[in-house]
């Protein structure tokens, strides 16, 4: 049973426009969300997190919306460039007892962005 | 430069034998945890350590075993219990006991001949 759900597989955006990349959870436990962005063949970079305590967080030209009530987060990404075409990772923590927070990901949505 | 260090980048094996990947960091991380990726899949935990000489079972952590002897270390080895094991690994680590973001190994492809 998929806890973090990424819905779309790609996306593709004119270089200059916003990038949305949409994320769903069903765990009402997890407290703490984060973004990541990997490159084919490497590992993947933190780009930007929120607390369940929030509904937004910004980073220059990354933003993440979180509605606990629907249970969804997204990334914004003003304006997207081509360096950002990658696949971005939706990952959610809750508390697993012993001091120990696991991290459930998403499948992750390959973002292209059109020069 | 602190990070976490992943050995080697490609591995390949004959089907039937054990493999070893390597996981190192020094960021001086108490958690420390193995994933697999597969296309399409994302990232699915296969083993994680919290402290030294403990460690837990993922989602899927059949037809592997781990140690934490050291806490800078996380070897992972692949048995030939896994019936599938070409995938690509990654390790990662994480400030223990706080919601907090995790560092990334380069990640190691591991090819069955």
């Amino acid at each position: 049973d998929q806890q973090v759900k990424q819905n779309s597989p790609s996306l593709s955006v004119q270089e200059g426009r916003i990038s949305i990349l949409n994320c769903d959870y069903t765990n009402s436990m997890f407290d703490y969300f984060l973004w990541y962005k990997k490159y084919p063949a490497e590992g993947p970079t933190f780009l930007i997190s929120i607390s369940s305590i929030k509904d937004k967080n910004e980073d220059g030209r990354f933003t993440v919306f979180l509605n606990k009530s629907a249970k969804h987060l997204s990334l914004h990404i003003v304006p997207s460039q081509p360096g950002d075409s990658a696949v971005y990772f939706c990952a959610a923590s809750v508390y697993s007892g012993a001091g120990s927070y696991q991290l459930t990901f998403g499948k992750g949505t390959k973002l292209s962005v059109i020069p | 430069d602190g990070g976490i260090t992943q050995s080697p980048k490609y591995l390949f094996r004959k089907e039937g034998q054990n493999v070893t990947l390597s996981c190192e960091q020094n960021l001086n991380h108490d958690a420390m945890y193995w994933y697999r990726q597969d296309p399409g899949q994302g990232l699915r935990l296969i083993y994680y350590s919290q402290i030294v000489n403990d460690f837990q079972k993922g989602d899927i952590a059949e037809g592997y075993s781990v140690s934490r002897e050291k806490k800078e270390s996380f070897p992972l080895t692949v048995t030939s219990a896994q019936k599938n094991p070409t995938a690509f690994y990654l390790c990662a680590s994480r400030v223990r006991g706080m919601n907090t973001e995790a560092f990334f190994g380069q990640g190691t492809r591991l090819t069955v001949v």
